[in-house]
């Protein structure tokens, strides 16, 4: 089967640096995103790795390793307003169909 | 960036009753648009794929004749849940992208429907 597991909830301070792991269970995935969603919010786009390695946006980065079949986004400089839940989705085959991480809920305290 | 709407943004409806959920690329032509479902607190789930001008294709699981989905043009993907019940109660959220290169997908606001 598919899927992506992800820590369900991690608890940082201001200003901290913080990692969200991201380990997948199958085959066939193009590449891997990351996504950002506020409490009933849309989901938002972060980053994409379609390559190994790391990719940096800002404050933020994202790694791929398709051998280990894992990835992580990494924040730094977190502010209160990076408080919210991340996804990681794999792109099924390069067709376009994304699968979602179980998610993982990121507090970040004052 | 490319902007997806939906409308409604929430809606309450009685069980046994449709409900037509309307998904819009407003500043690009989505050949492709994407139906989620989240429950709270969970991740976003797949439901199907719309493609424009075509039959829907279904994830495994969902059945195709309660969630309708029409893709008459290239800007616009309806989602129908027939004969909702309570359990249909959820969040459903579209996505669109033009594609061709560029794997960003963008979500709409997303519905929240609520059945009683």
């Amino acid at each position: 089967g598919q899927s992506l597991e992800q820590p369900s909830e991690v608890t940082a301070v201001e200003g901290a640096i913080v990692q969200i792991n991201c380990t997948y269970q199958t085959s066939g995935f193009y590449g891997l995103s990351w996504y950002q969603q506020h409490d009933g919010g849309a989901p938002t786009f972060l980053s994409y790795n379609a390559l190994d390695g790391l990719e940096e946006t800002g404050r933020f980065s994202s790694f791929l390793s398709r051998s280990d079949s894992y990835g992580y986004l990494l924040l730094q400089e977190l502010q209160m307003k990076d408080s919210a839940s991340y996804f990681c989705a794999g792109d099924r085959n390069g067709t376009y169909k994304y699968i979602f991480g179980t998610g993982t809920r990121l507090k970040v305290l004052a | 960036g490319a902007v997806v709407s939906q409308h409604p943004s929430w809606v309450i409806c009685k069980s046994g009753t449709s409900v037509k959920i309307e998904c819009r690329s407003l500043d690009f032509q989505a050949t492709t648009m994407f139906w989620y479902r989240q429950f709270p607190k969970q991740s976003l789930m797949l439901m199907a794929t719309s493609n424009e001008g075509s039959k829907a294709t279904y994830e495994q699981g969902v059945e195709k004749d309660k969630f309708l989905i029409n893709h008459a043009s290239l800007t616009l993907s309806t989602l129908t849940v027939t004969s909702a019940h309570p359990e249909d109660s959820s969040f459903y959220i579209c996505s669109a992208g033009a594609f061709e290169g560029d794997y960003e997908q963008y979500f709409g606001p997303g519905t929240r429907l609520t059945v009683t």
